[in-house]
């Protein structure tokens, strides 16, 4: 059981948008900020949120997230088949230990 | 660019010590929370713990008692060992660093470490 709580998955028509839940506490989201990653078959997770809300440089501005109180969203817009992926949410908890998501898969119809 | 390398045995007996080492290249460990991070096969990632550059450590409170990560900055490695090995530690195991504010930016690329007899 992962402290925080995301959809097993999510499904969406490509060209479509989507958007993907990340609830925690006080204790994590509440406190930090959070972070998106993607995670293609066979390889490692990827950066694609930080600090609740930015790109890193070369990910698309179709990708977005947003939080507030104590959950986060990743929003996917204009969706590709090579956006089927796992995708993970990340934040501090308190004592600084790190908490993930129990991710997400999308699966583009 | 940062790069990071997990190297170390693919295959650990149970209850014996599973030893990887991960080696920063393109960069000094220096600022920054250097991780490990596992995912057992067809399941989520799950944190281990970290060590800050200084040396101090924190780790997942479900696996404190069997943990150790330090560092040799003169070699710009970070190891991990985790003792008492059962299959439920069968994973593939990243090392990663995490920036301050709350990030993972820079992975290696992870090693299958399975447990068996």
């Amino acid at each position: 059981q992962s402290v925080l709580t995301q959809p097993p998955s999510v499904s969406a028509a490509p060209g479509q948008k989507v958007t993907i839940s990340c609830s925690g506490s006080s204790s994590n989201i509440g406190n930090s900020y959070v972070s998106w990653y993607q995670q293609l078959p066979g390889t490692a997770p990827k950066l694609l949120i930080y600090d609740n809300n930015k790109r890193p440089s070369g990910i698309p501005d179709r990708f977005s997230g947003s939080k507030s109180g104590t959950s986060a969203t990743l929003g996917i817009t204009g969706l590709q088949t090579g956006d089927e992926a796992d995708y993970y949410c990340g934040t501090w908890d308190s004592s600084l230990t790190w908490v993930f998501g129990g991710g997400t898969k999308l699966t583009v119809l | 660019q940062v790069q990071l390398q997990e190297s170390g045995p693919g295959l650990v007996k149970p209850s014996e010590t599973l030893s990887l080492t991960c080696t920063v290249s393109g960069g000094s460990i220096s600022s920054y929370y250097w991780s490990w991070i596992r995912q057992p096969p067809g399941k989520g990632l799950e944190w281990i713990g970290y060590i800050y550059y200084s040396g101090s450590t924190n780790y997942n409170p479900s696996l404190k008692s069997r943990l150790t990560i330090s560092v040799d900055t003169s070699k710009n490695q970070f190891s991990l060992k985790v003792t008492s090995v059962t299959a439920a530690d069968t994973a593939v195991y990243y090392c990663a660093r995490a920036h301050p504010s709350g990030y993972i930016k820079s992975w290696g690329q992870g090693t299958l470490v399975t447990v068996s007899s």
